[in-house]
C-alpha cells in the first residue's frame, strides 16, 4: 500500500522557469510533510517541510503548498537552476510514529 | 552541529556472506535511528527505526535485522544475503521532541550482492 504517491517520475524544464512537482498521500492521519533532494550515489538532503496546520512554507526559491481536502502537496522551485537537477522526493510522517514514508521519487531535470 | 556517519560506502558481497553496516550520529542525545533502503529505480523504503537503546521496530519482513548498542549506534545485518538484498541503504537520525521534526541522512552504502 503506497501511502504517499509521486506519480511524475520524472520532469524536465528550462532553466529560469517554474519547476512543480507534486504528491498525494493517503493516510489523513499524516501531520507533517517533507521535501527532499537526492543526487546519485548521496543520501537525501533536507529542503522544505509544511505543517498540517498550514497551506504555505517558503524558503528562498522553493515553496510547498498542503491542500489538505485533496490530500495533494506541491514543491514549487523559481526560479529553476541546473543545479536544481535531482530526484525529489516527498515524505510523510505523524505526530509520535516516528516513521517517514516517502514516495518513489520525481527526477528534475533543468536543462540550460 | 550534528553530523551522521555510515560506512562502507560501498560493498561487493557473495551470496550467503553476512552482512553489517553502520552508522553512528554525533552531537545529539537521543535520536531516532532509521535505516532505508533504496532499490534500483525505487523509492526509499523503511526497513528498521529505532527510538531508544535495545528498541528497534521492523517495518518490512526480510533478511535483515537492526540492532542499536548504544544510544547512537545503529547497525543493520544479515547472517546470509541474497541478491535480493542489493541496494542502496541509508541511515538517518531525527530529533526525539514532542512533534515532528526532519530526517537527515547520511551518505549511504552501496550493496551489491553477487
Amino acid at each position: 500500500d503506497q501511502q504517499v504517491k509521486q506519480n511524475s517520475p520524472s520532469l524536465s524544464v528550462q532553466e529560469g522557469r517554474i519547476s512543480i512537482l507534486n504528491c498525494d498521500y493517503t493516510n489523513s492521519m499524516f501531520d507533517y510533510f517533507l521535501w527532499y533532494k537526492k543526487y546519485p550515489a548521496e543520501g537525501p538532503t533536507f529542503l522544505i517541510s509544511i505543517s498540517s496546520i498550514k497551506d504555505k512554507n517558503e524558503d528562498g526559491r522553493f515553496t510547498v503548498f498542503l491542500n489538505k481536502s485533496a490530500k495533494h502537496l506541491s514543491l514549487h522551485i523559481v526560479p529553476s537552476q541546473p543545479g536544481d537537477s535531482a530526484v525529489y522526493f516527498c515524505a510523510a510522517t505523524t505526530s509520535g510514529t516516528y516513521k517517514y514514508i516517502f514516495g518513489t521519487g520525481t527526477r528534475l531535470k533543468v536543462l540550460a | 552541529s550534528q553530523t551522521i556517519h555510515q560506512w562502507p560506502a560501498t560493498l561487493v558481497q557473495p551470496v550467503g556472506s553476512p552482512l553489517s553496516l553502520e552508522c553512528t550520529v554525533e552531537g545529539t542525545s537521543n535520536p531516532n535511528l532509521y535505516w532505508y533502503r533504496q532499490a534500483a529505480g525505487r523509492g526509499l523504503q523503511l526497513l528498521f527505526y529505532s527510538v531508544g537503546i535495545g528498541q528497534i521496530s521492523s517495518e518490512v519482513p526480510q533478511n535483515l535485522s537492526a540492532s542499536r548498542p548504544q544510544d547512537r549506534q545503529f547497525i543493520l545485518s544479515s547472517k546470509k544475503l541474497l541478491l535480493s538484498d542489493s541496494g542502496f541503504y541509508l541511515c538517518a537520525w531525527s530529533k526525539s521532541p514532542r512533534g515532528p521534526a526532519e530526517a537527515f541522512f547520511g551518505q549511504g552504502t552501496r550493496l551489491t550482492v553477487v
